[in-house]
């Protein structure tokens, strides 16, 4: 079963904040959100992750909001290199837990 | 500074023929992983190693199996590939399991496409 919801696909004009929602109404209460994006013929890469609290780091901001059920990563100034596939995922470790990766969003960044 | 290194990036092979996929870290990550990637999907989780102990995802098939020699070395051994085997393998590292809220994040290497002849 999905833990998340994405869009399949968005666009976003360069030099524009790129807002990705992601939906995960069943997260409990020790799952974290992260999000990873896959950039053509390239490995994943690890963005940013959050449990309740908003958070920034130099690559983007997470938005959570207060029940959990949905979150927002928002690139402030999408640049061309930023067009990739994008996860989202909500994890809590455990004993044989693995990160998941659901379908994605793919965002194209266009001049 | 490559981090995580896939070697070969692509790879041919022939329908029933075994192939080995290589990856290396510079991390002296303690964990290795193994994801397949087929066109257009998300990667899923084949294996992964924690230091010598090897853990299997349920439904990764038996012709799959992998052998971590050294704490730097993973390999990915296809034991007779068939057409449904050609994707893209991933190989990622984490300093430990990925704990809850921690940074230990994965690294992920740039990929092996294999195709099957």
């Amino acid at each position: 079963d999905a833990k998340t919801t994405q869009p399949p696909s968005m666009d976003c004009a360069e030099g524009r904040a790129a807002n990705l929602p992601c939906n995960h109404s069943t997260i409990s209460g020790n799952e974290y959100v992260y999000w990873y994006r896959q950039i053509h013929s390239q490995g994943p890469q690890y963005i940013i992750h959050g449990l309740k609290n908003n958070e920034t780091n130099e690559m983007a901001s997470l938005i959570i909001t207060e029940d959990r059920k949905s979150s927002t990563l928002i690139l402030p100034h999408a640049t061309l290199r930023d067009t990739a596939v994008y996860y989202c995922i909500v994890y809590e470790y455990n004993a044989g837990n693995m990160l998941t990766f659901g379908g994605g969003t793919r965002l194209m960044v266009k001049p | 500074d490559a981090m995580v290194i896939q070697n070969p990036r692509y790879q041919v092979t022939q329908f029933g023929k075994p192939v080995t996929l290589s990856c290396s870290q510079t991390l002296n990550h303690n964990v290795m992983y193994w994801y397949q990637q087929k066109s257009s999907q998300a990667p899923k989780l084949l294996f992964h190693y924690y230091d010598k102990d090897f853990n299997n995802e349920a439904d990764t098939p038996d012709n799959f199996q992998s052998r971590r020699p050294n704490t730097s070395f993973c390999f990915l051994d296809i034991r007779s590939p068939g057409l449904g085997d050609a994707a893209m393998y991933l190989c990622a590292t984490s300093r430990d399991l990925v704990r809850t809220g921690s940074t230990d994040t994965q690294y992920f290497g740039p990929g092996t496409r294999l195709t099957v002849l």
